[in-house]
């Protein structure tokens, strides 16, 4: 069974450019969640899907920041326009709803804001 | 409110003696606990959780941790580390039976000299 993934792995842009962040959960989990990790702070939960509706966006920064999950399958996180604070390490999990069901978690694309 | 404290930055150990990462916890309610471990360029493993049953759980790769309320601590350990469990270590609490939204702590990399 292949794990999360997510591409790419790294990207570098210029603060004003827009990048789009792509998260392939396992299959069969209905449950999503990116989190982020800035340099130096803890990993944050940013939001949660169940299927194609966003369950809880609590911690998405601000309004630069789009989060989709068309069809219920993969997710996509876009940035626009970046910012040098939005550096970090974006981390995306799955689960599949059912009694203590762990979060699995991909590799993280690590994101450089120049 | 969920929060968790790692007390140690860095740990250092050598081959074949314990680990001991501690973690402490603050929550309203009654908390479920994870230890997840990332390994370079991997995404997060779940290590063990606690959710209201033994208060002693055991997980993979010979680690344990032990949930102390009166302490709210849960602090995670090894009897002999190994080479290959360095890496960087994550307390993460949740409220009770609650998968989907974590509160990590900030991280323990552990360093292990041969």
């Amino acid at each position: 069974e292949a794990g999360v993934t997510q591409f790419p792995s790294h990207s570098v842009i210029e603060k004003g450019q827009t990048v789009t962040l792509r998260c392939d959960p396992i299959s069969g989990h209905d449950n999503l969640y990116w989190y982020r990790r800035v340099m130096g702070k803890e990993i944050k939960f940013l939001l949660h899907f169940v299927k194609e509706s966003k369950q809880d966006e609590s911690g998405m920064p601000n309004n630069r920041f789009l989060a989709e999950r068309t069809g219920g399958t993969y997710s996509t996180l876009k940035v626009q326009p970046a910012e040098l604070e939005d550096s970090g390490v974006y981390f995306c999990a799955s689960r599949k709803t059912g009694a203590a069901n762990e979060q699995f978690f991909g590799p993280g694309t690590r994101l450089t804001v120049l | 409110a969920q929060s968790v404290t790692q007390l140690d930055s860095h740990v250092s150990v050598s081959e074949g003696t314990p680990v001991l990462l501690r973690c402490n916890y603050s929550s309203s309610y009654s908390p479920s606990l994870f230890w997840y471990v990332q390994h370079p360029n991997k995404g997060l493993q779940l290590l063990l959780k606690y959710t209201s049953a033994a208060t002693l759980v055991k997980g993979i790769n010979g680690f344990e941790a032990e949930f102390k309320k009166s302490e709210t601590s849960f602090h995670l350990t090894k009897p002999s580390a190994h080479m290959s469990d360095a890496a960087e270590y994550f307390c993460v609490v949740s409220l009770l039976y609650n998968f989907n939204k974590f509160y990590f702590g900030s991280g323990t990399k552990l360093n292990v000299k041969p």
